[in-house]
């Protein structure tokens, strides 16, 4: 079993709309956890933290269920801007190691 | 914010060569480094952790023998690729642990190899 697990999409979403992700982890001990985004032939690049109390800004806000062993990731009001993939990302056991899923890739048509 | 830069961004390479990747942080001293390799609509593997001063860590099924990872002081950490063949061709990230936040990524090269 991997362990970290994303529905590879394509999410595709009119501007406007809202969206969400999920991500399952298979570690329950694992301590972090955070949201990259990766636009094509780019790095990643961080856009969130995921706090065991959920986390907002902006119109992203992100959450965490232990019980589930799951994140979530959930974009309001939709741009074309947003148009990347979005990769979860799982810390098990410390700081040195982690375990990205295969991303979810989102399309915003206009 | 932290910063780390990776060279080359784009390398071509005949079958058979060997590549070097430069990974290095620029206003932060990195005690640990990763390298990742991308494939096409896969997400990142991990292949490497690399502490300095000491022998890299690798993850299983990567061959230490054909990537080469150098981490001989806290800024730079370099990977090596040897004896390349196509199947290396692929996308390779560093990143570091250090800075305000902790983990930064360099902005990755797309290897070719012919």
């Amino acid at each position: 079993r991997k362990e970290v697990e994303q529905d590879p999409g394509p999410f595709n979403v009119p501007e406007g709309a809202t969206v969400a992700f999920n991500c399952t982890y298979s570690n329950s001990a694992s301590q972090s956890f955070f949201w990259y985004r990766q636009d094509c032939r780019k790095e990643p690049k961080l856009l969130m933290s995921v706090y065991s109390s959920g986390n907002e800004d902006g119109r992203f806000t992100a959450q965490l269920n232990r019980a589930s062993q799951y994140i979530s990731l959930l974009i309001r009001d939709s741009k074309l801007s947003d148009s990347a993939t979005y990769l979860c990302v799982v810390n098990p056991h410390n700081f040195n190691k982690f375990y990205f899923g295969s991303g979810t890739k989102l399309n915003v048509k206009p | 914010g932290a910063v780390v830069s990776q060279h080359p961004s784009r390398v071509i390479c005949k079958s058979g060569t060997s590549v070097k990747i430069e990974c290095r942080s620029l206003d932060f001293q990195a005690t640990t480094m990763f390298w990742y390799r991308q494939f096409p609509k896969q997400s990142l593997m991990l292949m490497a952790t690399s502490n300095e001063g000491s022998k890299a860590t690798y993850e299983q099924g990567v061959e230490k023998d054909k990537f080469l990872i150098n981490h001989a002081s806290l800024t730079l950490s370099t990977l090596t690729v040897t004896s390349a063949h196509p199947e290396d061709s692929s996308f390779y990230i560093c990143s570091a642990v250090g800075g305000d936040w902790g983990y930064t990524f360099g902005s990755g090269t797309r290897l070719t190899v012919v």
